[in-house]
């Protein structure tokens, strides 16, 4: 299995409290992926980061904020938790970032926000 | 844009019968195609890819799917399933295929509930 560890796994909050969740790879791959899941949607990606301090927005990036300061960690800021975070958020590596690589995902972060 | 229909939520099966998942795909440039599986309680693993050249792809665990250009379908299927297949399957597209990064479009996934 890939090093991938998500953490906390799982969090409740309240609404406008900020949350922060953290993955941390061992792999040292250089792109690395937040996505979240919700029942009938599948995974969007929020953000996604190619590099040390290099990110962009995936397709639900509104409401997040992400930052990579180390190769091995990235982590998903909700600046001020809404009831419609709540769901199930996926972190994933890979190695190039080729669009014919596989992913590898992390256990995932279970986030109730009431 | 790109999207990713998953034409069952949920498909019922017995023991050693077999399944077919269905995937449509819609994307105005050539993209890659993947099933990733979803056990309980766990992250998504590779299944399968296709990527190009034969149409008919072998994937993990028994699994096979078919990637038919005109029909923009890539249907997964297993002849005979066990209990352990139990497990949620994800049909994804990534592309165009110079982007980078791998920003995969999931489909919305389909339950396979196998029963004894």
């Amino acid at each position: 299995d890939a090093g991938i560890t998500q953490s906390p796994r799982h969090k409740v909050t309240e609404t406008g409290t900020p949350v922060t969740l953290r993955c941390h790879q061992t792999e040292n791959h250089r792109y690395m992926y937040w996505y979240r899941q919700d029942p009938g949607h599948g995974l969007r990606l929020i953000h996604y980061s190619y590099g040390v301090k290099d990110t962009d927005k995936g397709e639900v990036s509104d409401g997040y904020s992400v930052s990579r300061s180390k190769t091995e960690d990235f982590l998903l800021t909700l600046e001020s938790a809404t009831s419609s975070q709540t769901s199930v958020y996926f972190c994933a590596i890979s190695e190039s970032g080729s669009p014919n690589e596989k992913l590898f995902f992390g256990s995932g972060t279970q986030l109730s926000v009431l | 844009a790109q999207s990713v229909t998953q034409l069952d939520s949920q498909v019922p099966v017995f023991e050693e019968a077999p399944v077919e998942l269905r995937c449509n795909y819609s994307s105005s440039v050539s993209v890659y195609l993947f099933w990733y599986v979803q056990y309980p309680n766990q992250g998504l693993q590779l299944l399968l890819k296709y990527l190009s050249g034969s149409t008919l792809v072998k994937g993990i665990n028994g699994f096979e799917a078919e990637f038919n250009k005109s029909q923009t379908s890539f249907h997964l299927r297993k002849p005979s399933v066990h209990i352990s297949d139990t497990a949620e399957y994800f049909c994804a597209v990534s592309g165009p295929i110079k982007a980078a990064g791998n920003k995969l479009t999931f489909g919305g996934g389909t339950r396979v509930l196998v029963k004894p």
